[in-house]
């Protein structure tokens, strides 16, 4: 039931683009983004929700592509603060609401370069 | 305010020893809990989450378990810790946005 995501590792240039991707086998209801600094709590960057939208958030993006159950986070023109560690959450369609909690996927490391 | 008080911020016990763990939350009542687990260079592990008071649900079998003894306290505990109970404990709060809130953590080293 644990989203898969890939890469596990980004290494990149400031300046750079940067895209993550998370898939599940299971019908999502939403799928949350959160990035983690190291040591510290996972901070929430968006929820997609069942129908397909699509996001942003200053230059960092995500897609929902229901019919695939995937989604797509898309750091556009990165930047130092950009790195650390992205996990996508899901919630399967039967729990709806969140209330169940999110089940995450294993985390994409970015570094990001100066 | 959303705050989430997570105490202690680090401890170190021993194999065989007893664990607590609180998590107090401010702002609205009745809010949704959950206890999440993460150990090193590992993703979110969700171990028990709470509707009300007295409503535990466990999502992985285990020597931990949860209380929530008040609307807005929900503590973890176990009676022996383990070697693989290591971890960042992490409580968070399901927020009306469906954003899940995340306290500053725990950090637990079993030696």
């Amino acid at each position: 039931q644990q989203p898969v995501q890939s890469p596990q590792a980004v290494i990149l240039r400031e300046g750079e683009d940067a895209v993550i991707n998370c898939s599940s086998s299971k019908a999502l209801y939403s799928v949350h983004w959160y990035r983690q600094k190291h040591g510290e709590a996972p901070v929430f960057l968006m929820i997609l929700l069942k129908g397909g939208e699509q996001k942003g958030h200053e230059k960092i993006s995500a897609s929902f592509n229901e019919k695939k159950q995937q989604s797509s986070l898309y750091l556009t023109a990165s930047q130092l603060s950009y790195s650390g560690t992205y996990f996508c959450g899901t919630e399967f369609m039967y729990s709806g609401g969140g209330a169940d909690g999110l089940t995450f996927g294993k985390g994409t490391h970015l570094i990001i370069q100066p | 305010s959303q705050t989430i008080h997570q105490w202690p911020a680090t401890l170190v016990q021993p194999v065989g020893s007893p664990l607590s763990l609180e998590c107090t939350v401010e702002g609205t009542s009745n809010p949704n809990l959950y206890w999440y687990r993460q150990a090193a260079g590992r993703g979110l592990q969700l171990l028990f989450y709470s509707v009300g008071i007295g409503q535990i649900s466990s999502e992985v079998p285990q020597n931990l378990s949860a209380s929530r003894p008040q609307d807005r306290q929900f503590i973890l505990s176990s009676k022996k810790l383990l070697l693989s109970d290591s971890g960042f404990y992490l409580c968070a709060r399901l927020l009306n946005t469906g954003e899940l809130f995340f306290g500053e953590g725990s950090r637990l080293t079993v030696l």
